[in-house]
């Protein structure tokens, strides 16, 4: 069945500095989503990404789809501690979204 | 505008046992999706419900069910219960069209004893 797979699992970061989180998924996506989530939260959506090669941005938050639509990235410039979260990509076929494990992140002030 | 309500907040329970989770979608929208979450994962897609219908549904047993009611509100139910069923139960809704982005509920931590 289709997987998600999501790197690294956890990320230390020192605040100002950058960081990428990857997504890869065994098969074709239709879509793919980001979600924030908090300690002891639920998940926020973030952003959607629908075509090949798309990159969005939102203020600090750069999200890109792979050309082949199998794979994403999320990069985070001048990390805050307002950033401290797990992000989780989830990869949509059909109406089914499969999540990844998630990327937790901790900041260093 | 009220957001996706789910209830009750916290469930405990015991092995064999069958339990019923609710969940009321955001305003304006019709589609409900239920994910199980375990500690330190991901949600797992269970299935969604569209127009009072399974639309599609994830690797989860039979003794997984759910409803969708007129009002678009669903209810999951989840009958001989394991210990591995122990998880953060979440609701998400979306408006079933294009954008399909979900707006998830602040779930139902089930606890089997």
């Amino acid at each position: 069945g289709q997987q998600v797979m999501q790197i690294p699992q956890y990320q230390h970061v020192q605040e100002g500095e950058d960081f990428t989180t990857y997504c890869n998924s065994s098969t074709t996506l239709s879509n793919i989503q980001w979600y924030k989530q908090r300690p002891g939260g639920h998940p926020v959506f973030l952003i959607q990404l629908v075509k090949s090669g798309e990159v969005k941005k939102q203020k600090r938050l750069t999200f890109q789809f792979g050309e082949a639509k199998k794979n994403s990235s999320l990069h985070i410039t001048a990390t805050q501690t307002t950033d401290v979260g797990t992000y989780f990509c989830a990869g949509r076929v059909d109406y089914k979204l499969s999540f990844g494990a998630g990327t937790t992140v901790t900041v260093r002030a | 505008d009220a957001g996706v309500t789910q209830s009750p907040t916290h469930l405990i329970k015991t092995r064999g046992q069958q339990v019923t989770l609710r969940c009321s979608p955001k305003s304006g929208h019709d589609t409900v999706s239920w994910y199980q979450q375990a500690l330190g994962q991901g949600p797992q897609f269970i299935f969604q419900y569209y127009e009072e219908e399974e639309r599609q549904r994830g690797n989860f047993p039979d003794r997984f069910s759910g409803h969708q009611f007129p009002n678009y509100s669903s209810e999951l139910n989840v009958n001989a219960l394991l210990l591995g069923d122990s998880a953060l139960y979440l609701c998400a809704s979306s408006s079933g069209g294009p954008a399909y982005e979900q707006y998830f509920g602040p779930g139902t931590r089930l606890t089997v004893t």
